[in-house]
């Protein structure tokens, strides 16, 4: 069936260093890849996504960039802070009316002050 | 606009027993999602509805979970009889139809924490 791979499971980075999260999917039609934060306690909120026909996507500090071909995707935090520390969470959708989105396992992302 | 609604926040009770959890989606969102998120992992998805029908309850344990979105607005879960591996987070999610701007964001709520004893 339909898989996400995540990979670390736990990042600890400097403040101010960079911080990047992989995935990967297994099904080829998905076309919809999102990463979600979810802070303790909290509820998973969307921080930025990327469509399939795009490569790459910026929003200030963090980037997410596709690569369909060897179905991977990949989160870049830039100049971290201790407020992004938090779990992160990748995922893959695909489908039409009935739009399906599968998530990864999370990345605990500690950020030392 | 109001976010996704869940209640109970929190809910304890024993093996065997029953529990049903409620949720209110933003209002207009037509897809609804009830996700099972056991403590350090991802979200897995349980079923999800498109308006007041089922898309998609493949990994929902049909023998002992049941859901429903009679109005094609708020939705309930129940488990029943609940075991110790049903302790999770259960959140409820919602989107907006394919054809408005943001169409695959997924709104969740606050979540239930069930702990099954």
């Amino acid at each position: 069936g339909e898989n996400v791979e995540q990979h670390p499971s736990t990042l600890s980075v400097q403040e101010g260093d960079s911080a990047v999260i992989k995935c990967t999917y297994s099904d080829s039609a998905s076309n919809y890849f999102p990463w979600y934060k979810q802070e303790l306690g909290k509820r998973p909120q969307l921080i930025i996504d990327i469509r399939s026909n795009v490569g790459e996507k910026k929003d200030q500090r963090i980037a997410v960039t596709l690569n369909k071909t060897a179905k991977h995707f990949s989160l870049h935090i830039t100049e971290t802070q201790p407020e992004d520390s938090a779990v992160y969470f990748c995922a893959a959708g695909f489908g039409g009316g009935g739009f399906k989105t599968i998530f990864g396992a999370g990345t605990r992302l500690f950020v030392k002050a | 606009e109001a976010g996704v609604a869940q209640s109970p926040r929190y809910k304890i009770i024993e093996k065997r027993q029953s529990v049903a959890f409620w949720c209110n989606p933003i209002s207009g969102h037509a897809t609804l999602y009830w996700y099972q998120q056991i403590l350090g992992q991802g979200p897995k998805l349980l079923i999800q509805f498109q308006n007041n029908g089922v898309v998609d309850d493949s990994q929902l344990p049909k023998d002992r979970f049941s859901a429903e979105r009679l109005k094609g607005v708020d939705s309930t879960l129940k488990i029943q009889p609940a075991k110790l591996e049903d302790s999770a987070v259960y959140l409820c999610a919602s989107s907006s139809p394919p054809r408005d701007r943001g169409q695959y964001e997924q709104y969740f709520g606050p979540g239930t924490r069930l702990t099954v004893t």
